[in-house]
């Protein structure tokens, strides 16, 4: 079974504050894509990752893929209210038999920020 | 350019009750997946389709069907006969490549 697990499940900070969550498994994926879900709404794709070591930049957001391809982070710097929602990890093409049009998703971290 | 579109956003069904989710994508993307989402459970596949009239099932299929007749027509859901334990929220998602996934908006649907 491929699992990704993050961390923390919730989050609530302070606006101007920096945080970070993770994204971690047993797995080797040959893809992880980052996901935000705002209530009521599908989640958007924040950004993909696919070279181990790979870093990424997004405005305040910083991904970074693990040099093994196993992990994830995702930085934010200066956090703002409008970054309030549900974070999802999701991988692609794990080589324990995942295909790269299948995805295996992470349970979330929900971030809150207080203004 | 709609994307993916989901249709109805809400419902209510009464148990043993039939209905059909509806999904369609602009984006001539060959990938579609059903999937729900329940609290503390993440996303999880019920279904998805790799082509025009191929369906295929994911993690959590039973009580549900699929058919994919074209690939620019309706995705579609079916519940045969809803039980409670169906209460969730679908999404239904399509991709083209590389795993990168784009969603609809959902539909709430509640089993009493």
């Amino acid at each position: 079974t491929q699992l990704l697990e993050q961390s923390p499940q919730f989050l609530s900070i302070q606006e101007g504050e920096n945080l970070t969550v993770y994204c971690n498994s047993s797995s080797v994926f040959s893809s992880l894509q980052w996901y935000r879900q705002e209530p009521g709404e599908g989640p958007v794709l924040l950004v993909t990752v696919v070279t181990g070591g790979e870093v990424k930049k997004l405005k305040r957001l910083t991904f970074q893929f693990g040099d093994a391809r196993k992990d994830s982070s995702l930085h934010i710097t200066a956090a703002q209210p409008g970054d309030t929602g549900l974070y999802l990890c999701a991988g692609a093409g794990s080589r324990s038999g995942g295909s790269n049009y299948k995805l295996t998703f992470g349970k979330g971290t929900l971030l809150t920020v207080n203004p | 350019n709609a994307g993916v579109t989901q249709t109805p956003k809400f419902r209510v069904l009464k148990t043993g009750q039939s209905m059909t989710l509806l999904c369609a994508q602009d984006m001539n993307h060959e990938y579609m997946y059903w999937y729900r989402q329940d609290p503390g459970m993440g996303l999880r596949l019920i279904h998805y389709s790799v082509g025009e009239g191929t369906t295929a099932k994911g993690e959590v299929p039973d009580g549900y069907n699929v058919s994919r007749k074209k690939k620019k027509q309706n995705f579609l859901l079916g519940l045969e006969s809803a039980a409670p334990s169906q209460t969730s929220v679908y999404f239904c998602a399509s991709s083209y490549l590389r795993g990168e996934q784009y969603f609809g908006p959902g539909t709430r649907l509640t089993v009493t």
